[in-house]
């Protein structure tokens, strides 16, 4: 049963557009979520995170928006760049839960 | 900086094999975590530790087992490999607190299993 789940496996945008990466959860006790990126060849490396008390996390170009009665999360990236091709993995877990669990990712290319 | 590195980035293997999975962390962090990473089906947990000499399972412990004799090494161990266990291996840590406090994931190794 896949608690987190990134429904689109990849996504395309113009250098200087906004990129978008959505993902949805099941586990009403996951209260902190995390978006991961990786490169090939490398491990994923942290992005950005969001506890459940907020529901927005901004960081330069890179914000996270959590819906918790849609159990929805996205992760924008404004302005997109040929450097932020990879794959982003958006993960969830909580405090009296442990652990945490990733999505499937979602594969991001950023065209010049 | 810190840093995890693990044994080896590209392993081939026999079926039926035993096979060792090295991991190493400088950073003094508590808790140590095994994933394996498979398209479509992202990361997924196979054990963690929180200490020294424990363990708990992931989600897909079935085939594997883990060793933490030393706070900074976590061994995952393959009995018997199998090619449905060809796949990329992360190794991740992480700081005491709860256990989704930001995870630092080394390079990976990539296994085949023949």
């Amino acid at each position: 049963d896949q608690q987190v789940k990134q429904n689109s496996p990849s996504l395309s945008v113009q250098e200087g557009r906004i990129s978008i990466l959505n993902c949805d959860y099941t586990n009403s006790m996951f209260d902190y979520f995390l978006w991961y990126k990786k490169y090939p060849a490398e491990g994923p490396t942290f992005l950005i995170s969001i506890s459940s008390i907020k529901d927005k996390n901004e960081d330069g170009r890179f914000t996270v928006f959590l819906n918790k009665s849609a159990k929805h999360l996205s992760l924008h990236i404004v302005p997109s760049q040929p450097g932020d091709s990879a794959v982003y993995f958006c993960a969830a877990g909580g405090t009296s839960y442990g652990k945490l669990t990733f999505g499937q990712g979602t594969i991001l290319t950023v065209h010049p | 900086d810190v840093k995890v590195t693990q044994s080896s980035r590209y392993l081939v293997k026999r079926t039926g094999e035993k096979v060792f999975l090295e991991c190493v962390q400088d950073m003094d962090h508590e808790n140590m975590f095994w994933y394996r990473q498979d398209p479509g089906l992202g990361l997924r947990l196979i054990y963690f530790s929180y200490d020294v000499k424990m363990k708990e399972k992931g989600d897909i412990p079935e085939g594997y087992s883990v060793s933490r004799e030393k706070k900074e090494r976590f061994s995952l161990i393959l009995e018997s490999a199998s090619t449905n266990q060809t796949s990329m291996y992360l190794c991740a840590s992480s700081p005491a607190g709860t256990l989704t406090d930001t995870q630092y994931f080394g390079p990976g190794t990539r296994l085949t299993v023949l």
